[in-house]
């Protein structure tokens, strides 16, 4: 079993939805958890870091994280075309040496 | 600022052969990690450095190997590539702040594709 099992899709939303993606993981020792954004040919870009339970507001981007169902989310309202990439969620513990586990990424694409 | 600069962007190398890539950090930060990507998958961690030293290793063989400089650029090396070896290989900088508040910034990755 992964550690952190992530949808890959792809998912494909009309321009304006609300997008809805999601990760559930098997080691209860994470506590920051992290959203990347990639886009084709790119590195990872940080778009959301919290720690422990609860929600975080960024913008069109809300990440929750659920730390008793071991469960990660992140919405995004108001959908744009550009917000057409592949998210990957990713996870550590709590010491700053702890390797940074990610998801396997879902792809996401935006119709105009 | 610059962010993380990484080369070369696209590397075509024969079963065998021994690559080295090369990564700079944004500057003000001292840590350095390198993760590989295969096609469809998400990063997995292959080194953390910081101060030169090596912080942490993930599960890859001793084909891999990395140092760390005094101006903290970083540079990976690999030996007897395999077509398993091709891949994306990300760097990314940190500050490794004691404080447990880390955030990793990646470059856009030397795409490596061996053959």
């Amino acid at each position: 079993q992964k550690e952190v099992e992530q949808d890959p899709g792809p998912l494909s939303v009309p321009e304006g939805a609300i997008v809805s993606l999601n990760c559930t993981y098997s080691n209860s020792a994470f506590q920051y958890f992290m959203w990347y954004r990639q886009y084709s040919r790119k590195g990872p870009e940080l778009l959301m870091y919290t720690y422990s339970s609860g929600n975080k507001e960024d913008g069109r981007f809300t990440a929750q994280v659920d730390k008793s169902s071991k469960y990660i989310s992140l919405f995004i309202r108001d959908s744009q075309p550009s917000d057409s990439a592949t998210y990957l969620c990713a996870m550590r513990g709590y010491s700053s040496a702890s390797k940074i586990i990610f998801g396997s990424g879902t792809r996401l694409s935006i119709r105009p | 600022d610059a962010g993380v600069t990484q080369s070369p962007t696209h590397l075509i190398k024969t079963r065998g052969q021994q690559v080295t890539l090369r990564c700079s950090p944004i500057s003000g930060h001292k840590s350095v990690s390198w993760y590989q990507q295969v096609l469809g998958q998400g990063p997995q961690f292959i080194f953390q450095y910081y101060e030169k030293e090596e912080r942490g290793r993930g599960n890859f063989p001793d084909r891999f190997s990395a140092r760390q400089f005094p101006n903290y650029s970083s540079e990976l090396n690999v030996n007897a590539l395999l077509l398993g070896d091709s891949a994306l290989y990300l760097c990314a900088s940190s500050l490794f702040n004691q404080d447990t508040n880390e955030k990793l910034f990646f470059g856009s990755g030397t795409q490596l594709s061996v053959l």
